[in-house]
């Protein structure tokens, strides 16, 4: 399968601070790329689908102005949570899909665990 | 009720056996299915697309109900390898966004 990788892996900060999550697609153009959040032992919850050159399009309850999400290029998207709290502490996933076909499959990253302190 | 729902977990079961997941969608207009697989603190990994045809990939098989609005994925001969949380992915008819059930948990044991 496709290719998409995710940095960093691993971060904690502190209160307050920002954090820039890079999602990548390695081997092929990710026209949508999708932004989850996994708490423990839940399930994956959608914050928001990215379109290369547009705004982000996010769920109900997710905050635009505290995940800041761009897809500038067709391979990379980025996610910044800013000015986190512990409460955004978790596990970020983000995924690519090529092309706006609802019939393709996406591609995972391995995730980032964010802990806030 | 939701969009996605699956199985109650988690399913136990010894090596060798068969077992059968099912996830039901209510919006008719569902274009495409997935089932992908996550082991514990890790992403999701694509298993198969379900087609209307029905698909298999050596011990799993995976089938779609579109009058029932359902769809299945059967693996056989477990292996301890299979343990993980499955998860079923329906892009739902009029939008390109996929939703995902909460996932059912598999164990195998020796």
């Amino acid at each position: 399968g496709a290719v998409v990788s995710q940095h960093p892996s691993r971060v904690i900060c502190k209160s307050g601070t920002s954090v820039k999550i890079e999602c990548r697609s390695l081997d092929f153009q990710a026209t949508t790329m999708f932004w989850y959040r996994q708490f423990p032992k839940q399930s994956l919850m959608l914050m928001a689908t990215s379109n290369e050159g547009s705004k982000a399009t996010y769920e109900q309850g997710v905050e635009k102005d505290k995940f800041l999400i761009n897809h500038a290029s067709l391979t990379l998207s980025t996610l910044t949570v800013t000015s986190a709290h512990p409460e955004d502490s978790s596990f970020y996933i983000c995924s690519a899909r090529a092309g706006q076909s609802s019939g393709r499959e996406q591609y995972f990253g391995p995730g980032t665990r964010l802990t806030v302190t | 009720r939701k969009e996605v729902e699956q199985d109650p977990g988690p399913f136990n079961v010894p090596e060798g056996a068969t077992v059968a997941f099912n996830c039901t969608y209510s919006n008719s207009a569902s274009q495409s299915f997935f089932w992908y697989r996550q082991d514990c603190r890790k992403e999701p990994k694509l298993l198969m697309s379900v087609y209307s045809s029905g698909n298999e990939d050596g011990r799993f098989t995976a089938q779609l109900n579109r009058a029932s609005q359902y769809i299945s994925l059967l693996i056989r001969d477990s292996k301890l390898s299979d343990s993980a949380t499955y998860l079923c992915v329906v892009n739902l008819g009029g939008s390109y966004i996929p939703t995902f059930g909460r996932g059912t948990s598999l164990i195998v044991h020796p």
